[in-house]
């Protein structure tokens, strides 16, 4: 079945640092969604991008859907300990309204 | 606007007993989608249904797994019988039109023991 890869799986960062994260499939998707989780909690939509090499941010958040239509990165910059939490990117199977997530990107943030 | 609510956030219960849980979506969504997460396997879809209708249920693991949508403002999704693999968080999120982002709810945390 399709798959989607994130990585780094997890990493810890210094407070302040920019943090960079991505996703790649094998197949090609029509939307692209990041969300973040915090525990005991649902996943959060952080953005959306729906047409190929769109780039788009959300305050200290940027991300991008990739040329191929196979992958996308997030970017966050100048990182703080709220930022702490799971990242999931999710894509959409054409044709469909179902997401498929990646695995998630756990992030650390050290005061 | 209060969100996705979903009841109960933690349920334990022995195998073989009946599960149901509840969702109720956002007022004016009109699709709802169930979803499971485990360590092992994510986020994983189950089902979701659009204007009340079910769509797709082809994540729905097995026929234990049934999830009803009798109005705009309710779903549930019951196990008969519960089995301990079926523990799990499970979400239920909705959204208005299916193409963009779904907001999800906080989960029903799934001990089965």
């Amino acid at each position: 079945g399709q798959q989607l890869n994130q990585s780094p799986q997890s990493m810890f960062i210094q407070e302040g640092e920019d943090v960079s994260m991505n996703c790649t499939s094998s197949s090609i998707f029509n939307t692209w969604l990041w969300y973040k989780q915090d525990p005991g909690e649902g996943p959060v939509l952080l953005i959306a991008l729906y047409k190929a090499g769109e780039l788009t941010s959300n305050g200290r958040l940027t991300a991008q859907f990739g040329i191929t239509r196979k992958d996308s990165f997030l970017n966050i910059s100048a990182s703080i300990p709220s930022d702490v939490g799971i990242y999931f990117c999710a894509g959409r199977i054409s044709g469909t309204y179902k997401y498929i997530f990646g695995t998630g990107t756990r992030l650390k943030v050290l005061a | 606007d209060a969100g996705v609510i979903q009841s109960p956030r933690h349920e334990v219960t022995e195998m073989g007993q009946e599960v149901t849980l509840r969702c109720k979506p956002i007022s004016g969504h009109d699709y709802l989608f169930w979803y499971r997460q485990t360590m092992m396997r994510g986020l994983e879809l189950l089902i979701y249904f659009n204007n009340n209708v079910p769509i797709d249920d082809s994540g729905m693991p097995e026929d234990r797994f049934s999830a009803k949508m009798p109005n705009a403002s309710f779903s549930t999704l019951k196990i008969q019988p519960s089995e301990p693999r079926d523990s799990a968080v499970y979400f239920c999120a909705s959204s208005l039109g299916g193409g963009g982002g779904y907001t999800f709810g906080s989960g029903t945390r799934l001990t089965v023991v």
